[in-house]
This record gives C-alpha cells, structure tokens and sequence, in this order.
C-alpha cells in the first residue's frame, strides 16, 4: 500500500517567516514528488515538482527531496497571508503516472 | 494560460439517479483523469484516459462509473443509480507526456 503521510497541522507562521511543510512516503520505489496548494473548496494547483535528490528552487518556494530517508519538504520564504491552504504533497512510483495524495497540511500565515 | 474547464460547477440530483460531468481539457493534453475529494479527506484517483481508452483505475472506479471522450474536446464521468456516498467534489485533471496534472475547478456533486 502506498502512502503518502503529512502533518494535517495546522500550521501557523507569521508573515515574513519560512513555512517549513513536511511530507514522507511509504513507497521506497517513488520517482516524482508534487506539491500543491489548495484553497479552501478550490480545486490543488500545482506548485512545484521535483524528480531528484537535493532541492529545486522557484521564486519563494523550494522542494526538498531526501530517497534516502524517504523525505520531501516544502520551504516558502517571506510568508504572505495570501499562502494560507492546504498544502497537498504527492508521489509517483513503480512506474505509474497517478500521483498518490496526502491528506495535505493546513497553513495559517497570520498578520 | 490554458484551462481545464469543468461544468457544472454544482449538481444536485436525488439518489439513484444517473448524473454527467463534463471537462474540457486543456488541448494539446493527451492524457485525462477524474479524481475525486470528500468533504475534509484526501484527493482520491479514480480514472485515468489515454488514446481513447482506459489506461489506469482504482477501487473506487467500479461498475457504477464510466468514462466518454465523445468527441475531440470533451471528457466525461458518468455516474449510474448515484449513492449518498457519491457526494463529493469531482476533478478533471489533464497532463502532457510525463508532465504534472493540472486540474480543473471540480463539481460539487450533492447527492439528495
């Protein structure tokens, strides 16, 4: 069974802090991890996706992807009131395309 | 920007009657899927659809459900004798080769 584990929080940061988001994965052959945001009754927007070891970065965010502790994480720099969701992460593996989602973490970033 | 467009944006129908959702994907996408996500659970994959077939399903994709490209710009998920349980929000989703989902605003399907 793959799963897919976040924190369901909520988390609650500051404005102008980092939101550290935290996800592990139960499937040690998982390849490409996702992140989205999701708004509350919204459809999950794609924020960034990430394939290997290290991180990638895209203006406030960066993916973080450990295999080896089977570990992905999402950093948002300078948090905006307006980054206050649900944050979903998702995996692929064993050669399938279909994403495996987490329950998702709920961000509060508070003026 | 290209968009996955979904309609109706909400439908209410009385149990047991048959319903239609319809998604137009985003054109040069070549592979589609209906997930589904219950009131405060997880996005759950239902179906995927590619080359005008099915490619990929999941439990909760049984006999009560069926998937249609009737023509070259839209997918559909028909749901039969609909259920109480089957209240959920239903999104579209579509991708390039290889390439992450994007998905569309979801039907809100309120089961009576």
């Amino acid at each position: 069974q793959k799963e897919v584990e976040q924190n369901s929080g909520p988390l609650s940061v500051p404005e102008g802090a980092i939101a550290s988001l935290n996800c592990t994965y139960s499937d040690r052959g998982s390849q490409s991890f996702f992140w989205y945001r999701q708004y509350s009754g919204k459809s999950p927007e794609l924020i960034m996706f990430i394939y290997s070891n290290g991180d990638k970065e895209d203006g406030r965010f960066t993916a973080q992807l450990n295999k080896a502790s089977q570990y992905v994480s999402l950093l948002i720099r300078d948090s905006q009131p307006s980054d206050s969701a649900t944050y979903l992460c998702a995996a692929t593996s064993g050669g399938s395309y279909i994403p495996t989602f987490g329950r998702g973490t709920s961000l509060i970033v508070h003026p | 920007e290209p968009e996955v467009t979904q309609t109706p944006s909400h439908q209410v129908t009385q149990m047991g009657q048959e319903v239609i959702l319809r998604c137009v994907p985003i054109s040069n996408h070549l592979y589609f899927y209906w997930y589904r996500q219950i009131l405060g659970q997880k996005v759950e994959f239902l179906v995927s659809f590619y080359n005008n077939e099915i490619s990929e399903k999941s439990e909760i994709f049984d006999d009560q459900f069926s998937v249609e490209r009737p023509d070259g710009s839209n997918f559909t998920l028909k749901i039969r004798s609909t259920k109480l349980e089957d209240s959920a929000m239903y999104f579209c989703a579509s991708s390039e080769v290889n390439q992450p989902q994007h998905f569309g605003d979801g039907t809100r399907l309120s089961i009576l």
